[in-house]
C-alpha cells in the first residue's frame, strides 16, 4: 500500500535533548513538508523540501533542523533550542512542487511530549 | 483581517440534518481551496477540492464566493460518522503557500 508512515507515534524528550521525527513515503512524491498543530490551532509549516538535497524554512523554523538526502525520506530534529516542542508533528508530501501546488497527503503523525 | 477564518464551533447538529459552515480568505488573488477533514487525534485528510464552479461529492457539497472571499461546505442528510473538525484551506498564491484554518468542530448527535 502506498503511503506516508511517521514514527514515534509518541515521543518524549527531557530538557536539552535533541530528537528525530521519521517520516517516509513511498508516494514517488517530490515534495515533502513538516507541520506543527498545537491545541485550538491550525496547521503551521516548519520546512519543506522541493527536491532531494534542498530544503526551505516555512514561518516556524527556529529550533528545528531537516535534511533529504532521500527521495523517500524527510526527517525532522527538534534542537535544544526549541523551547515549546510539546505539539503533534504532521509530515506531508505532494506530488507537485511547493507548498501551494496541489494536494498534501499526511502522516498519521507524532505526539512529542517533554518530560 | 486574518489570512484564512473559519468559526471555531462547535456545530452540534441532530443526525440527519443540514448543515453548513464558511470560510473566508483575505487575499483574493488566492487560486486554490480545500477542504479537508481531520478526526479527534489523527491527521488530516482531503475531503474535497473547492472549483470555481462548486462541486458536490454525495452528501457534500462546496462551493466558492469569490466576490466575498469565502468558501462554504455543506453537508446534507448528516450521520454520525461526520463528527470532525474540518478545515479550510487555501493557496494564497503568494510565496507558493498554502494556509491551514484552524478549523470548524462539528458534532453530529444521535
Amino acid at each position: 500500500d502506498g503511503g506516508i508512515t511517521q514514527s514515534p507515534k509518541y515521543l518524549f524528550r527531557k530538557e536539552g535533548q535533541n530528537v528525530t521525527l521519521s517520516c517516509e513515503q513511498n508516494l514517488n512524491h517530490d515534495a515533502m513538508y513538516w507541520y506543527r498543530q498545537d491545541p485550538g490551532q491550525g496547521l503551521r509549516l516548519i520546512y519543506y523540501s522541493q527536491i532531494v538535497n534542498d530544503f526551505q524554512k516555512g514561518d516556524i523554523a527556529e529550533g528545528y533542523s531537516v535534511s533529504r538526502e532521500k527521495k523517500e525520506s524527510f526527517p525532522l530534529t527538534v534542537t535544544s533550542a526549541q523551547k515549546n516542542p510539546t505539539a503533534f508533528y504532521l509530515c506531508a508530501s505532494s506530488s507537485q512542487q511547493g507548498p501551494g501546488a496541489e494536494t498534501q497527503y499526511f502522516g498519521p503523525g507524532t505526539r512529542l511530549l517533554v518530560l | 483581517r486574518k489570512e484564512v477564518e473559519q468559526d471555531p464551533g462547535p456545530f452540534n447538529v441532530p443526525e440527519g440534518a443540514t448543515v453548513a459552515f464558511n470560510c473566508t480568505y483575505s487575499n483574493s488573488a488566492s487560486q486554490s481551496f480545500f477542504w479537508y477533514r481531520q478526526d479527534c487525534r489523527k491527521e488530516p485528510k482531503l475531503l474535497m477540492s473547492v472549483y470555481s464552479s462548486g462541486n458536490e461529492d454525495g452528501r457534500f457539497t462546496a462551493q466558492l464566493n469569490r466576490a466575498s472571499q469565502y468558501i462554504s461546505l455543506l453537508i446534507r442528510d448528516s450521520k454520525l460518522s461526520d463528527s470532525a473538525t474540518y478545515l479550510c484551506v487555501v493557496n494564497l498564491n503568494r510565496d507558493d503557500k498554502i494556509i491551514f484554518g484552524k478549523g470548524t468542530r462539528l458534532h453530529i448527535l444521535p
